[in-house]
């Protein structure tokens, strides 16, 4: 069972705004940068967002991330229809001293 | 960025091994972590251990600890994954997914994946 906690689904019509939450605990979140990442089914992971809020070079504007205590956010500005995926939070864990990824939430544009 | 580039599918019978192998670009003297991620079908991703290639510094998830094993070979900047006394459980798509910082495994994130190799365990 996971340590982070995501909603299974989130939707939105195209431009509009979607958050995807990631709550966790002090081991974890509470302790660690959060990082995430973007799956489109039958292909590897993407990263997305790394150390809370930073965007690799290449990832559009409007995915930013942020943190507070031991929950983390994803938010998606401007839906786009390509943006439908699977995203997964992730972040060191220190009581079981490994990698832990969130439960994944599947982001669908109506 | 680089991308990883893993071996073939594979099918096991339940009780044996399975090693899967990525290759990683950017020379023999790489101090980037490998780490490897399975994903069972339908499910999330579980992180399984990681590597750092040339200086060999392992840690495991303690789930997988005493059936699996990383090694790596730096002539060929390839890492290797081996999974002992599989069941029907393991059968997942297992990635390689390289590490963003260098020489580190804690506090590190995952810029480049392999593109999966999928480990059906079946009798």
């Amino acid at each position: 069972q996971s340590l982070l906690t995501q909603p299974p689904s989130a939707s939105g019509t195209p431009g509009q705004r979607v958050t995807i939450s990631c709550s966790g605990s002090n081991s974890n979140i509470g302790s660690n940068t959060v990082h995430w990442y973007r799956q489109v089914p039958g292909t590897a992971p993407q990263l997305l967002i790394h150390s809370n809020t930073q965007r690799p070079s290449g990832v559009p504007g409007r995915f930013s991330g942020s943190r507070s205590d031991t929950s983390a956010s994803l938010a998606i500005t401007g839906l786009q229809s390509e943006d439908e995926a699977d995203y997964f939070c992730a972040t060191w864990d220190d009581i079981l001293d490994c990698y832990v990824f969130g439960t994944g939430t599947k982001v669908t544009v109506l | 960025q680089a991308q990883l580039g893993q071996s073939g599918a594979e099918v096991k019978k339940p009780g044996s091994s399975v090693r899967v192998s990525c290759t990683v670009p950017g020379g023999t003297g790489n101090t980037h972590l490998i780490s490897w991620v399975r994903q069972a079908p339908g499910r999330g991703l579980e992180w399984l251990g990681g590597i750092i290639l040339v200086f060999r510094n392992t840690k495991y998830a303690k789930k997988f600890q005493g059936r699996l094993t990383l090694t790596a070979d730096t002539s060929t900047a390839t890492a290797h994954m081996e999974l002992s006394s599989l069941t029907f459980d393991d059968t997942a798509v297992y990635y390689c997914a390289r590490g963003a910082v260098l020489n580190a495994i804690v506090g590190n994130w995952y810029d480049s994946w392999g593109q999966g190799t999928q480990v059906i365990v079946s009798s």
